[in-house]
């Protein structure tokens, strides 16, 4: 089976860097997956890694180290509008559908 | 582009209705096509994997008979809620992807039942 875990909820300011940590267990990993969901939307693909390091795509960069399970997703000059759930998903090997994590919830303050 | 368009958005309806959501893949063929439902404040959980052109892998504890899923052709799978109560109330999401390409979703469906 897989498990994913990640904090439940975050809190963080306008303009500052906030890291959401992913760790999961599953057999024959084949790609770790970052969504955004906001309130009463469907989610949207952030970024993917199936190798060890760091992906930068602008504000957003996700990390992962496979031999530790564990991943992060580093948000960078946060804006009001990047409250939403952060969703971490999993893939095996033989193209299996993603298993999400519970999702964090990040609210950005002023 | 990878763009899902699902459809309808939002649909209320009293118990005991059939109700059909569509998911269409518009820019890209989509060999798999995958049925999520969430739950308020919860995660997404999967359903049920569909192949163009073969029957649907339902998840542990999800009802064949109750959510029939044809996936005809490779841009076009339906999710069809049989005699819906208002306990299947829920967001119902579709994905799809092509090939080992990234699960792109549709906007969902907020699925009401009085």
């Amino acid at each position: 089976g897989q498990n994913i875990d990640q904090p439940t909820e975050m809190t963080a300011t306008e303009g500052a860097i906030v890291q959401i940590n992913c760790t999961y267990q599953t057999s024959g990993f084949n790609g770790l997956f970052w969504y955004q969901q906001h309130a009463g939307e469907a989610p949207t693909f952030l970024s993917y890694n199936v190798l060890d390091g760091l992906e930068e795509k602008g504000r957003f960069s996700s990390f992962l180290s496979r031999s530790k399970g564990y991943s992060y997703l580093l948000l960078k000059e946060l804006q009001m509008k990047d409250s939403a759930s952060y969703l971490c998903a999993v893939t095996s090997w033989g193209n299996t559908p993603l298993v999400f994590g519970k999702g964090t919830r990040l609210s950005v303050i002023a | 582009g990878a763009v899902v368009s699902q459809h309808p958005s939002r649909v209320i309806c009293k118990s005991g209705t059939s109700v059909k959501i569509e998911c269409r893949s518009l820019d890209f063929q989509a060999t798999t096509m995958f049925w999520y439902r969430q739950f308020p404040k919860q995660s997404l959980m999967l359903m049920a994997t569909s192949n163009e052109g073969s029957k649907a892998t339902y998840e542990q504890g999800v009802e064949k008979d109750k959510f029939l899923i044809n996936h005809a052709s490779l841009t076009l799978s339906t999710l069809t809620v049989t005699s819906a109560h208002p306990e299947d109330s829920s967001f119902y999401i579709c994905s799809a992807r092509q090939g080992t390409q990234p699960q792109h979703f549709g906007d969902g469906t907020r699925l009401s039942i009085l």
